[in-house]
């Protein structure tokens, strides 16, 4: 998405926590998504933030900062498993819009 | 579990040759979302339909590329003739308006034009 900016690349270790942030600039916003892509695989929904602030949901929490244009999503406890692409995306005039993905490395 | 089904789930097909992707979105969803997906493109939004109705398709390719959705079970990207860069995954999402919930992915038609 051309006006949805995340980082392309992290890498992190086993155990530790990660924060992904995506920035994002749009007229009618409607909320921001997260959802995590396997190599090969469908993305799946992760979170869905409408209003400012933390929401947790186990491992994951996504904020969320519409002042700001702004949204994160917080991985702890990082498994081998949670290594994968995410993708932030808004939800604008109720058009689902995609950034580039993160694509996450999770090392031993 | 609600799942988005679509098919085929590989295709490879040759230059110049029609070729249809359906996708079955959950009972009930009424948005329905077409994206292509390319490893320098990532998602693309080709399409996306509310109540069956095409509300933009403005990132689609509009002289090979249609989309329709026949009926509220069915909905198909269409490209006709194809062309060996149209090679990617096509995958069809549905949900409700409001996005609350989510829009679920179906598996995705992985598309090779030679």
């Amino acid at each position: 998405g051309q006006n949805i900016d995340q980082p392309t690349e992290m890498t992190a270790t086993e155990g530790a926590i990660v924060q992904i942030n995506c920035t994002y600039q749009t007229s009618g916003f409607n909320g921001l998504f997260w959802y995590q892509q396997h190599a090969g695989e469908a993305p799946t929904f992760l979170s869905y933030n409408v209003l400012d602030g933390l929401e947790e949901k186990g491992r994951f929490s996504s904020f969320l900062s519409r002042s700001k244009g702004y949204s994160y999503l917080l991985l702890k406890e990082l498994q081998m498993k949670d290594s994968a692409s995410y993708l932030c995306a808004h939800n604008a005039g109720n058009m689902l819009t995609f950034g580039g993905g993160t694509r996450l490395m999770v090392k031993p | 579990d609600a799942r988005v089904t679509q098919t085929p789930r590989h295709k490879v097909t040759e230059m110049g040759q029609e070729v249809t992707m359906r996708c079955q979105p959950i009972l009930g969803h009424n948005t329905v979302f077409w994206y292509r997906q390319t490893m320098m493109q990532g998602l693309e939004l080709l399409a996306y339909f509310r109540n069956r109705a095409p509300l933009d398709d403005s990132g689609m390719p509009k002289d090979r590329f249609s989309a329709e959705m026949p009926d509220a079970t069915l909905a198909t990207l269409k490209i006709q003739p194809s062309e060996p860069r149209d090679s990617a995954v096509y995958f069809c999402a549905s949900g409700q308006p409001t996005g609350v919930g989510g829009y679920t992915f179906g598996s995705g038609t992985r598309l090779t034009v030679v």
